[in-house]
């Protein structure tokens, strides 16, 4: 089945930097990769997505990008701020249908 | 238009109780899913729909079951609860063929001692 790893598990930067945290996933058949940020104690947000006929799509401070290729895609969060700090959760569909499967989590602390 | 709501919030259950989470969307979604959080992990799907009358097994579906009578509708049973089940409980809905996008509801947070 389709397999999904996220990397890093914990990601510390300083406020105003950069954070880039990357995914990679086993089923050459998923073509929609969704970004989800958890705050403690809250449900999942949809914060990006993106689908596989298109490589890069921003929002903002948000871009995602994506490599069908190496089955990799990466979010990118420019400028962080406190409120950026959240659990950001990685997902691929499987088999081009509705069934996600999620990365492990990336812890985010933005440090003031 | 309430979303995906989950009832209850909070439940503490004792080993080898059975209890029904409830999830109910007002989105006319055809998909809705259920998901387990344990601590310091992802979402790990455990049963699923496509539809009124249509359920299937997701990765983790050993101890529940689920049914699916209306669109709006998809009740989770824990038939005999076990500690093993602790963890929170999220529902999930969509539209099934223009738009992926999951909505989630607020979570159940299930102790089972």
């Amino acid at each position: 089945g389709e397999n999904v790893e996220q990397h890093p598990s914990t990601l510390s930067v300083q406020e105003g930097d950069s954070a880039v945290i990357k995914c990679t996933y086993s089923d050459s058949a998923s073509n929609y990769f969704p970004w989800y940020k958890q705050e403690l104690g809250k449900r999942p947000q949809l914060i990006i997505d993106i689908r596989s006929n298109v490589g890069e799509k921003k929002d903002q401070r948000i871009a995602v990008t994506l490599n069908k290729t190496a089955k990799h895609f990466s979010l990118h969060i420019t400028e962080t701020q406190p409120e950026d700090s959240a659990v950001y959760f990685c997902a691929a569909n499987k088999a081009a249908g509705n069934k996600l499967t999620f990365g492990g989590g990336t812890r985010v602390l933005v440090k003031p | 238009n309430a979303g995906v709501t989950q009832t209850p919030k909070f439940q503490v259950l004792k080993t080898g109780q059975s209890m029904t989470l409830q999830c109910a969307q007002d989105m006319n979604h055809e998909y809705m899913s259920w998901y387990r959080q344990d601590p310091g992990m992802g979402l790990r799907l455990i049963h699923y729909s496509v539809g009124a009358g249509i359920t299937d097994q997701g990765e983790v579906p050993n101890g529940y079951n689920v049914s699916r009578s209306t669109t709006e509708d998809f009740p989770l049973r824990l038939l005999s609860a076990a500690p093993s089940q602790t963890s929170v409980y999220f529902c999930a809905s969509s539209y099934l063929d223009h738009s992926y996008e999951q909505y989630f509801g607020p979570g159940t947070r299930l102790t089972v001692t």
